[in-house]
């Protein structure tokens, strides 16, 4: 079965630190990536997505991915964290099948950024 | 302002009471769905709909039951709830299956 998998469940930096959350997924054909953040109560925002090209993809708020076909993975990065990126992680894959394409999650990972 | 919202948002019930959460895009979306989350599990699909009276099952379609009557509404029912459907639930919709927006989220406590 397709499946996503998020390395780190939580991670506890400080502000200033270096970001890196782990992605892979399992299918091999073609897809589409995202990564969606959830802040503390609120819903789920679509944070950067990767359809095709340029495999280094950026998106809101510094946040950047690059997606390495080889390793079935779409890596989460920013260089120097904030306080207010504290939040929950998802990273999520769209296998292209030509029918309905369904959105499938990771379990998430939850940063939490000291001051 | 386009937006996708649910009511209620928190909602508390007893097992067996039938109940009904409602979604409503007005982006004129026809793709739309229904996830829960789960603490270690991420999100997880209920139902979706391609469009109007067209819906099928995702991944978790246990006790849940919706319908597509018109474009911008897409309601989940649960018949009987059980404590195991305690959950966030996330209504979301899309143009075109590639970016799904999300609504605010349902917060079911089922006793």
């Amino acid at each position: 079965a397709q499946s996503v998998s998020q390395h780190n469940h939580h991670v506890i930096l400080s502000e200033a630190a270096s970001l890196e959350l782990g992605c892979n997924y399992s299918y091999g054909g073609t897809v589409n990536l995202f990564w969606y953040v959830q802040y503390p109560g609120q819903h789920l925002q679509l944070l950067l997505k990767y359809f095709s090209g340029d495999p280094l993809v950026k998106g809101i708020k510094g946040f950047e991915a690059e997606f390495i076909k080889s390793k079935f993975s779409f890596n989460l990065r920013k260089p120097s964290v904030q306080w207010s990126d504290t939040a929950e992680y998802f990273c999520a894959v769209t296998p292209l099948s030509g029918g309905y394409n369904k959105l499938i999650f990771g379990a998430g990972t939850r940063l939490a950024v000291h001051p | 302002e386009a937006q996708v919202t649910q009511n209620p948002r928190y909602l508390i019930t007893v097992t067996g009471k039938k109940l009904t959460v409602t979604c409503s895009q007005n982006m004129n979306h026809e793709y739309m769905s229904w996830y829960r989350q789960d603490p270690g599990l991420g999100l997880r699909q209920i139902y979706y709909s391609m469009n109007v009276e067209v819906t099928d099952k995702g991944d978790v379609p246990e006790g849940y039951k919706v319908s597509r009557k018109e474009k911008r509404n897409f309601p989940l029912i649960l018949e009987s709830p059980s404590p195991n459907q305690t959950s966030l639930y996330f209504c979301a919709s899309s143009f075109d299956q590639e970016t799904q927006y999300f609504g605010p989220g349902t917060r079911l406590l089922v006793l």
